[in-house]
């Protein structure tokens, strides 16, 4: 069945720049699907954040639009979100997902979460 | 783009039925039926239970079932169990092609 997984540092400076990845297991990144990022601070509901295309074409919420970049890499069968500049208000619980119409579907990863603290 | 707006709260006796409401604009609920449903327990990642306004994925208890109305949609939870008690959040698409989220409704089962 098709897995979801999360990675990256739990810990960024503020600043800095928040890096993950999500490897895709049990289907081919390139055979379909779109792919995207959901987060969620602590205690709080859910952001969308964004969606790649197996086309390349992405798609960001206009509020975080400046300072996000999603990418796929077909070789590795994973993709990856950039997140510049973080604050403190970027600390949260990061989810990637399978989009259809730009709403997260039936496959989730588990979530990884990030703090960002000097 | 702005949130969905949902109940903070709602609450319901075992085998009752509840409803949670979901309410956007003519820009993302009522202007496409691209409306998802999602059940959260504490700690876990959300799952997807309603799409397509009233689709349900394989595996998800007939028990919930979605409906929309004009800007608002909703999600019914019939015949109420104990481990129906989670957050709930609704989602939609939007006229710029983004998605957004509903603030989120913790169901409480009395």
């Amino acid at each position: 069945q098709v897995q979801l997984q999360e990675s990256g540092p739990g810990l960024v400076k503020p600043s800095e720049t928040l890096s993950l990845t999500c490897t895709v297991s049990g289907y081919s990144i390139s055979s379909g699907y779109h792919w995207g990022w959901i987060r969620q601070p602590p205690g709080k509901g859910l952001e969308w954040i964004g969606t790649i295309y197996h086309s390349g074409s992405t798609y960001y919420n206009p509020s975080l639009k400046s300072r996000v970049t999603i990418s796929v890499d077909t070789s590795k069968n994973e993709f990856s979100l950039k997140l510049t500049s973080v604050t403190a208000a970027d600390t949260a619980m990061y989810y990637c997902a399978n989009m259809e119409y730009q709403l997260p579907s039936r496959y989730w990863g588990l979530g990884t979460l990030v703090t960002v603290s000097s | 783009q702005s949130a969905l707006t949902q109940p903070a709260s709602v609450s319901g006796s075992p085998g009752q039925s509840i409803t949670i409401s979901c309410t956007g604009t003519s820009s993302d609920v009522g202007g496409y039926n691209y409306v998802s449903w999602y059940q959260q327990h504490p700690g876990k990642a959300p799952k997807l239970m309603i799409y397509g306004v009233t689709n349900r994925p394989s595996g998800v208890s007939d028990r919930f079932s979605g409906s929309k109305s004009g800007n608002t949609a909703s999600l019914t939870i019939s015949g109420l169990q104990p481990e129906d008690e989670a957050d709930y959040f609704c989602s939609s698409f939007t006229s710029v092609s983004t998605g957004v989220f509903g603030g989120g409704t913790k169901l409480t089962v009395l």
